[in-house]
């Protein structure tokens, strides 16, 4: 059965510090990988994914994560945070036909001002 | 607004009642899926349907669990004698699954039940 873990429970930061949050997943067939966001009191919305191609990929809000198939990870970046990038931070893992979507646990990021 | 809506947004019930859920996907959207989502976890998977069927179900689900897609449109999740172990938020969520597209799946906002 597929598997998604997320290396930090609560990740603390200030403003303008960089940001990296890791994600490794366990399947053995090809995968499509996915950053959702959930800020305060709002549902879950997509941040970026990877589907194929450039294992570098891009979303919204200056965000990027790269694929590392080697490593069975998926890391999410940002150069510099904001207060507003406060919110939890959840990866997933889906097959090649959409099945079998896995949540990893979450990663809550506190920005302070 | 054409998202995920999801009604009711929250409910209280009390333990041993049934309680009824309803997610409106994405129109064009074929896939629809259901999450339970607890403090401090990510979304477990529940069911989903593709159209009308329903293709895959979750240990989850328990028997006390049903969730229907008749028309291939909205969909009901239905939870009989509830418990307080079912108190959590239960997200809808829908995709456009085709072999040449991605499964990106779009959320609803939630309902967030309680049982008493």
């Amino acid at each position: 059965a597929q598997s998604v873990s997320q290396h930090n429970h609560h990740v603390i930061l200030s403003e303008a510090a960089s940001l990296e949050l890791g994600c490794n997943y366990s399947y053995g067939g090809t995968v499509n990988l996915f950053w959702y966001v959930q800020y305060p009191g709002q549902h879950l919305q997509l941040l970026l994914k990877y589907f194929s191609g450039d294992p570098l990929v891009k979303g919204i809000k200056g965000f990027e994560a790269e694929f590392i198939k080697s490593k069975f990870s998926f890391n999410l970046r940002k150069p510099s945070v904001q207060w507003s990038d406060t919110a939890e931070y959840f990866c997933a893992v889906t097959d090649n036909y959409g099945q079998n979507f896995v949540f990893g646990p979450g990663t809550r990021l506190s920005v302070l001002p | 607004d054409t998202g995920v809506s999801q009604d009711p947004r929250h409910k209280i019930t009390k333990r041993g009642q049934n309680v009824t859920f309803r997610c409106d996907p994405i129109s064009e959207h074929n896939r629809l899926y259901w999450y339970r989502q607890t403090l401090g976890q990510g979304p477990e998977f529940l069911t989903y349907f593709q159209n009308e069927a329903q293709l895959e179900k979750s240990r989850l689900l328990s028997d006390r669990f049903s969730a229907e897609r008749p028309k291939g449109s909205f969909s009901t999740l239905e939870i009989q004698r509830t418990e307080q172990g079912d108190s959590a938020m239960y997200l809808c969520a829908s995709s456009l699954y085709g072999l040449a597209l991605n499964n990106e799946q779009f959320f609803g906002p939630g309902t967030r039940l309680t049982v008493l």
